[in-house]
Protein backbone atom coordinates (compact mmCIF):
# COMPACT_ATOMS: atom_id res chain seq x y z
CA UNK A 1 0.00 0.00 0.00
CA UNK A 2 1.31 3.75 -0.28
CA UNK A 3 0.57 4.73 3.45
CA UNK A 4 0.38 3.38 6.84
CA UNK A 5 -2.99 1.47 7.27
CA UNK A 6 -4.09 0.73 10.85
CA UNK A 7 -7.49 -0.98 11.87
CA UNK A 8 -10.03 -0.56 13.29
CA UNK A 9 -10.56 2.65 12.70
CA UNK A 10 -13.22 2.68 15.10
CA UNK A 11 -13.45 0.49 17.94
CA UNK A 12 -15.85 1.32 20.77
CA UNK A 13 -15.95 -1.36 24.26
CA UNK A 14 -16.75 -1.89 27.30
CA UNK A 15 -14.30 -1.52 30.43
CA UNK A 16 -12.65 -4.61 31.22
CA UNK A 17 -12.69 -6.40 27.41
CA UNK A 18 -9.63 -6.72 25.67
CA UNK A 19 -8.72 -4.78 21.88
CA UNK A 20 -6.15 -4.86 19.67
CA UNK A 21 -4.99 -2.37 17.03
CA UNK A 22 -3.02 -3.59 13.90
CA UNK A 23 -0.69 -1.28 11.90
CA UNK A 24 0.37 -1.94 8.43
CA UNK A 25 3.81 0.07 8.27
CA UNK A 26 4.96 1.27 4.55
CA UNK A 27 6.74 -1.51 2.61
CA UNK A 28 10.88 -1.53 3.36
CA UNK A 29 10.11 0.72 6.54
CA UNK A 30 12.35 -0.94 9.41
CA UNK A 31 10.72 1.54 12.05
CA UNK A 32 7.61 1.14 13.28
CA UNK A 33 6.37 3.36 16.18
CA UNK A 34 2.87 3.65 18.21
CA UNK A 35 2.07 6.63 19.92
CA UNK A 36 -1.60 7.56 21.45
CA UNK A 37 -3.30 10.95 21.33
CA UNK A 38 -5.59 11.56 24.13
CA UNK A 39 -8.07 14.67 23.50
CA UNK A 40 -6.62 18.04 23.81
CA UNK A 41 -3.27 16.39 24.36
CA UNK A 42 -0.49 15.95 22.13
CA UNK A 43 1.52 12.74 20.91
CA UNK A 44 2.02 10.43 23.42
CA UNK A 45 5.40 7.59 22.64
CA UNK A 46 3.74 4.05 23.29
CA UNK A 47 6.78 1.55 22.13
CA UNK A 48 9.16 1.40 18.97
CA UNK A 49 10.74 -1.31 17.15
CA UNK A 50 13.63 -1.31 14.96
CA UNK A 51 14.31 -4.02 12.22
CA UNK A 52 15.00 -7.00 14.39
CA UNK A 53 16.06 -5.38 17.97
CA UNK A 54 14.22 -5.25 21.08
CA UNK A 55 11.79 -2.86 21.30
CA UNK A 56 12.01 0.18 23.13
CA UNK A 57 8.68 -0.02 25.35
CA UNK A 58 9.89 2.87 27.77
CA UNK A 59 6.51 4.38 26.65
CA UNK A 60 3.75 1.91 27.39
CA UNK A 61 1.76 3.69 30.60
CA UNK A 62 0.82 -0.18 32.35
CA UNK A 63 1.32 -3.65 31.99
CA UNK A 64 -1.54 -4.08 30.25
CA UNK A 65 -0.46 -2.36 26.78
CA UNK A 66 1.63 -5.08 24.99
CA UNK A 67 2.76 -4.98 20.96
CA UNK A 68 4.23 -7.24 18.88
CA UNK A 69 5.72 -6.82 15.14
CA UNK A 70 5.77 -9.81 13.51
CA UNK A 71 8.34 -10.67 10.19
CA UNK A 72 9.26 -7.13 10.99
CA UNK A 73 6.44 -5.59 9.20
CA UNK A 74 2.60 -5.84 10.59
CA UNK A 75 2.25 -4.58 14.66
CA UNK A 76 -0.43 -5.03 16.60
CA UNK A 77 -0.67 -2.90 20.06
CA UNK A 78 -3.20 -5.49 22.32
CA UNK A 79 -4.55 -3.24 25.56
CA UNK A 80 -6.09 -6.02 27.90
CA UNK A 81 -8.80 -5.40 31.09
CA UNK A 82 -9.55 -1.96 29.04
CA UNK A 83 -10.04 1.25 31.37
CA UNK A 84 -12.04 4.54 30.14
CA UNK A 85 -9.13 6.15 30.34
CA UNK A 86 -7.72 4.04 27.89
CA UNK A 87 -10.30 5.81 25.47
CA UNK A 88 -7.70 7.34 23.07
CA UNK A 89 -6.36 7.91 19.41
CA UNK A 90 -3.55 5.86 18.37
CA UNK A 91 -1.68 6.33 16.16
CA UNK A 92 1.04 3.76 14.31
CA UNK A 93 3.72 5.62 12.21
CA UNK A 94 6.73 3.93 10.46
CA UNK A 95 10.14 5.40 9.05
CA UNK A 96 12.79 4.07 6.99
CA UNK A 97 15.49 4.92 9.55
CA UNK A 98 15.04 4.41 13.46
CA UNK A 99 15.78 6.15 16.67
CA UNK A 100 19.96 6.40 16.04
CA UNK A 101 19.39 8.88 12.96
CA UNK A 102 16.42 10.08 13.71
CA UNK A 103 15.76 12.76 10.78
CA UNK A 104 13.43 11.84 8.05
CA UNK A 105 10.07 12.28 8.82
CA UNK A 106 7.32 9.41 10.42
CA UNK A 107 4.53 8.56 8.14
CA UNK A 108 1.51 8.30 10.26
CA UNK A 109 -1.66 6.09 9.79
CA UNK A 110 -4.80 7.60 10.18
CA UNK A 111 -5.62 5.99 13.59
CA UNK A 112 -7.75 3.72 15.60
CA UNK A 113 -9.91 5.79 17.50
CA UNK A 114 -10.92 3.46 20.98
CA UNK A 115 -13.52 4.60 22.99
CA UNK A 116 -14.18 2.65 26.05
CA UNK A 117 -17.64 2.81 27.96
CA UNK B 1 -14.06 12.63 11.36
CA UNK B 2 -14.16 14.13 14.75
CA UNK B 3 -11.62 16.95 15.46
CA UNK B 4 -8.97 16.05 17.88
CA UNK B 5 -7.83 18.53 20.48
CA UNK B 6 -10.93 20.64 21.37
CA UNK B 7 -9.58 22.11 24.00
CA UNK B 8 -6.38 23.89 22.07
CA UNK B 9 -4.64 27.02 21.92
CA UNK B 10 -6.46 28.48 18.94
CA UNK B 11 -4.69 30.47 16.21
CA UNK B 12 -7.43 32.20 13.68
CA UNK B 13 -6.14 34.22 10.49
CA UNK B 14 -7.92 35.68 8.12
CA UNK B 15 -7.43 33.77 3.98
CA UNK B 16 -4.34 34.98 2.59
CA UNK B 17 -2.69 36.83 5.35
CA UNK B 18 0.60 34.88 7.32
CA UNK B 19 0.04 32.61 10.37
CA UNK B 20 3.01 32.23 12.68
CA UNK B 21 2.39 29.14 15.44
CA UNK B 22 4.62 29.29 18.40
CA UNK B 23 6.61 26.40 19.83
CA UNK B 24 8.48 26.28 22.97
CA UNK B 25 10.48 23.17 23.62
CA UNK B 26 11.66 21.54 26.31
CA UNK B 27 15.09 19.19 26.06
CA UNK B 28 18.00 21.71 25.61
CA UNK B 29 19.87 19.11 24.18
CA UNK B 30 17.54 18.74 21.02
CA UNK B 31 18.97 19.16 17.95
CA UNK B 32 16.40 18.36 15.70
CA UNK B 33 12.56 19.71 15.14
CA UNK B 34 10.32 18.88 12.62
CA UNK B 35 6.66 20.67 12.41
CA UNK B 36 3.47 18.31 11.67
CA UNK B 37 0.06 18.86 10.43
CA UNK B 38 -2.69 16.98 11.79
CA UNK B 39 -6.44 17.85 9.76
CA UNK B 40 -9.34 16.33 10.99
CA UNK B 41 -9.60 12.71 11.36
CA UNK B 42 -6.43 11.94 9.79
CA UNK B 43 -2.75 11.13 11.15
CA UNK B 44 -0.35 14.06 11.39
CA UNK B 45 1.88 14.88 7.88
CA UNK B 46 5.19 16.12 7.61
CA UNK B 47 5.57 19.70 7.01
CA UNK B 48 9.14 21.19 7.18
CA UNK B 49 12.07 20.31 9.17
CA UNK B 50 15.28 22.24 10.43
CA UNK B 51 18.54 20.63 12.74
CA UNK B 52 20.41 22.89 15.24
CA UNK B 53 23.03 24.23 13.03
CA UNK B 54 20.32 26.67 11.35
CA UNK B 55 18.10 29.12 12.28
CA UNK B 56 15.40 29.00 9.59
CA UNK B 57 15.03 27.00 7.20
CA UNK B 58 11.84 27.73 4.24
CA UNK B 59 9.78 25.15 2.05
CA UNK B 60 7.22 26.04 0.06
CA UNK B 61 5.12 28.81 1.29
CA UNK B 62 6.44 27.61 5.05
CA UNK B 63 9.46 28.84 7.07
CA UNK B 64 10.60 27.28 10.62
CA UNK B 65 12.34 29.34 12.34
CA UNK B 66 14.75 28.38 15.11
CA UNK B 67 15.70 30.46 18.69
CA UNK B 68 18.14 27.82 20.49
CA UNK B 69 18.72 30.96 23.00
CA UNK B 70 15.47 31.21 24.19
CA UNK B 71 14.29 27.32 23.53
CA UNK B 72 11.84 28.35 20.82
CA UNK B 73 10.61 27.51 17.53
CA UNK B 74 8.13 28.89 14.91
CA UNK B 75 6.38 27.86 11.80
CA UNK B 76 5.15 30.72 9.29
CA UNK B 77 3.01 30.05 6.85
CA UNK B 78 2.37 32.49 3.89
CA UNK B 79 -0.80 33.67 2.44
CA UNK B 80 -2.95 31.31 4.63
CA UNK B 81 -5.50 29.33 2.57
CA UNK B 82 -8.65 27.20 3.90
CA UNK B 83 -6.96 24.06 3.28
CA UNK B 84 -4.00 24.96 6.09
CA UNK B 85 -7.01 24.91 8.94
CA UNK B 86 -5.31 21.80 11.18
CA UNK B 87 -3.49 21.47 14.15
CA UNK B 88 0.23 22.01 14.03
CA UNK B 89 2.45 19.81 16.05
CA UNK B 90 6.41 20.72 16.39
CA UNK B 91 8.30 17.69 17.97
CA UNK B 92 11.97 17.82 19.08
CA UNK B 93 14.43 15.11 19.23
CA UNK B 94 17.96 14.74 19.47
CA UNK B 95 19.65 13.59 16.39
CA UNK B 96 21.84 9.81 17.47
CA UNK B 97 19.84 10.14 20.91
CA UNK B 98 18.20 6.81 20.35
CA UNK B 99 14.79 8.44 21.61
CA UNK B 100 11.46 9.00 20.26
CA UNK B 101 10.07 12.18 18.96
CA UNK B 102 8.71 14.35 21.72
CA UNK B 103 5.81 16.19 20.29
CA UNK B 104 4.30 19.54 21.71
CA UNK B 105 0.21 19.53 22.44
CA UNK B 106 -0.26 21.60 19.38
CA UNK B 107 -2.44 24.77 18.09
CA UNK B 108 -5.34 24.66 16.28
CA UNK B 109 -5.52 26.82 13.34
CA UNK B 110 -8.40 28.47 11.37
CA UNK B 111 -8.63 30.26 8.40
CA UNK B 112 -11.63 32.64 8.17
CA UNK B 113 -12.82 32.74 4.35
Amino acid sequence: GAGVSQSPSNKVTEKGKDVELRCDPISGHTALYWYRQSLGQGLEFLIYFQGNSAPDKSGLPSDRFSAERTGGSVSTLTIQRTQQEDSAVYLCASSLTGMRVNTGELFFGEGSRLTVL
Amino acid sequence: GESVGLHLPTLSVQEGDNSIINCAYSNSASDYFIWYKQESGKGPQFIIDIRSNMDKRQGQRVTVLLNKTVKHLSLQIAATQPGDSAVYFCAENIVWGNTPLVFGKGTRLSVIA
